[in-house]
């Protein structure tokens, strides 16, 4: 079956632009999170949701990084007024959700990612 | 400090190699021990998944975990040249909703 997408592939733009990444977890996972991966930072966590809620926001790092996730699908990263410290690869991933309602660490289908570079 | 630490390398073996890669931490709460391979432009994929203390092995892969030195590793028995990549390893705890933390990768080379 179809893994998680992400588009766009790539993405430049310039110093100020509002970026909108899109992400399509895998059909009938509940769970789907977004991870940035600097040049030498290891992969840090943004934000993940259950279904259309987000319990955790806590990687975040400004709050001009927000993201959507509707009909418990398709997700959206948007990141306004870009700066060049943005500049980086955004990583989608989704899994099941357990039978206890709780998303235990259970393997996590990540995508091919959106390299991002602000000019 | 960062709550897992992992040496960046890059390392360089010849093939047939065993490979011993490691990951240090910091959280005691961390439970589930994760190692992920990441190829080149591509996203990470799952190796091996441990969760608490103890051993793992999956064909030429061995996963340790020594949570009371929070401590962890991923031997790679007979390297190949196709093991080349970025190895990652990440760790959760219970409640964390699935949130993985990640060290920042290991970069290997196997040459053939």
């Amino acid at each position: 079956g179809a893994g998680v997408s992400q588009s766009p592939s790539n993405k430049v733009t310039e110093k100020g632009k509002d970026v909108e990444l899109r992400c399509d977890p895998i059909s009938g996972h509940t769970a789907l999170y977004w991870y940035r991966q600097s040049l030498g930072q290891g992969l840090e966590f943004l934000i993940y949701f259950q279904g259309n809620s987000a319990p955790d926001k806590s990687g975040l790092p400004s709050d001009r990084f927000s993201a959507e996730r509707t009909g418990g699908s398709v997700s959206t990263l948007t990141i306004q007024r870009t700066q060049q410290e943005d500049s980086a690869v955004y990583l989608c991933a989704s899994s099941f959700l357990d039978r206890g309602g709780w998303v235990m660490a259970d393997t996590q289908y990540f995508g091919p990612g959106t390299r991002l570079t602000v000019l | 400090q960062k709550e897992v630490e992992q040496d960046p390398g890059p390392l360089s073996v010849p093939e047939g190699a065993i490979v011993s890669l490691n990951c240090t931490y910091s959280n005691s709460a961390f439970q589930y021990f994760m190692w992920y391979r990441q190829y080149s432009r591509k996203g990470p994929e799952l190796l091996m998944y441990t969760y608490s203390s103890g051993n793992k092995e999956d064909g030429r892969f061995t996963a340790q975990v020594d949570k009371s030195s929070k401590y962890i590793s991923l031997f790679i028995r007979d390297s190949q040249p196709s093991d080349s990549a970025t190895y990652l390893c990440a760790m959760s705890t219970y409640n964390q909703g699935g949130k993985l933390i990640f060290g920042q990768g290991t970069e290997l080379s196997v040459k053939p």
